[in-house]
């Protein structure tokens, strides 16, 4: 069975700080990851995605992940942090041959102070 | 272009009641999935769908959950005599094929039992 752990349910950085939200994974299988953004009352929107090809893979709003077989992680990273970032984050581990269904970790809430 | 939608946007039932979900994915799109979100944690696979043919219903929680997609595009979730372990927020999500292509969300239906 595939599952994700995420590490702090809670970060807190400063405006222009580095932001490292951490994930590692379980999977039986060669796994998809992916790093989902939700912002109050919407829906996930997806910031990047990890399938097999890159390990360091470049999404939306300067956010970057880098997969690490060794260690299982995909963390996600950004070099400064902008209020705007404040958010929920989710990583997800999904195998092809299941659908595309997504395994969620239970997610990390992302405070910017100004 | 039209995202996914969901409707209602927020439902309130009464323990024992029935309720009805839906989810109008993006057109055009093969695969649609539900997922629930409990408070404060994330999503968990609920069914999945290609086209009309529901080919995974292994997270539907109990027999009172039910989903169609009878015609290949709009989706229903059915929930019969709610309890309240049933409030959370329902999500619904679609991707082009299945696989591991990107999934769009919805803004989600909240509900909640009393």
């Amino acid at each position: 069975a595939q599952s994700v752990t995420q590490l702090g349910s809670h970060v807190s950085v400063s405006e222009g700080a580095l932001v490292l939200l951490r994930c590692n994974y379980s999977s039986s299988v060669p796994p998809y990851l992916f790093w989902y953004v939700q912002y109050p009352n919407q829906g996930l929107q997806l910031l990047l995605k990890y399938t097999s090809a890159a390990t360091l893979v470049k999404g939306i709003n300067g956010f970057e992940a880098e997969f690490k077989k060794s260690e299982t992680s995909f963390h996600l990273t950004k070099p400064s942090a902008h209020m705007s970032d404040a958010a929920e984050y989710f990583c997800a581990v999904s195998d092809n041959n299941q659908g595309g269904k997504l395994i969620f970790g239970q997610g990390t809430e992302l405070s910017v102070k100004p | 272009g039209a995202g996914v939608s969901q409707s209602p946007r927020y439902k309130v039932a009464k323990r024992g009641q029935d309720v009805a979900l839906r989810c109008d994915p993006i057109s055009g799109h093969v695969s649609l999935f539900w997922y629930q979100q409990a408070l404060g944690q994330g999503p968990e696979f609920l069914t999945y769908f290609q086209n009309e043919a529901q080919l995974d219903k292994s997270g539907l929680p109990s027999d009172r959950f039910f989903a169609e997609r009878p015609e290949g595009s709009v989706s229903t979730l059915k929930i019969q005599r709610t309890q309240q372990e049933d409030s959370a927020v329902y999500l619904c999500a679609s991707s082009l094929i299945g696989g591991v292509h990107e999934q769009y969300f919805g803004p989600g239906t909240r509900l909640t039992v009393t």
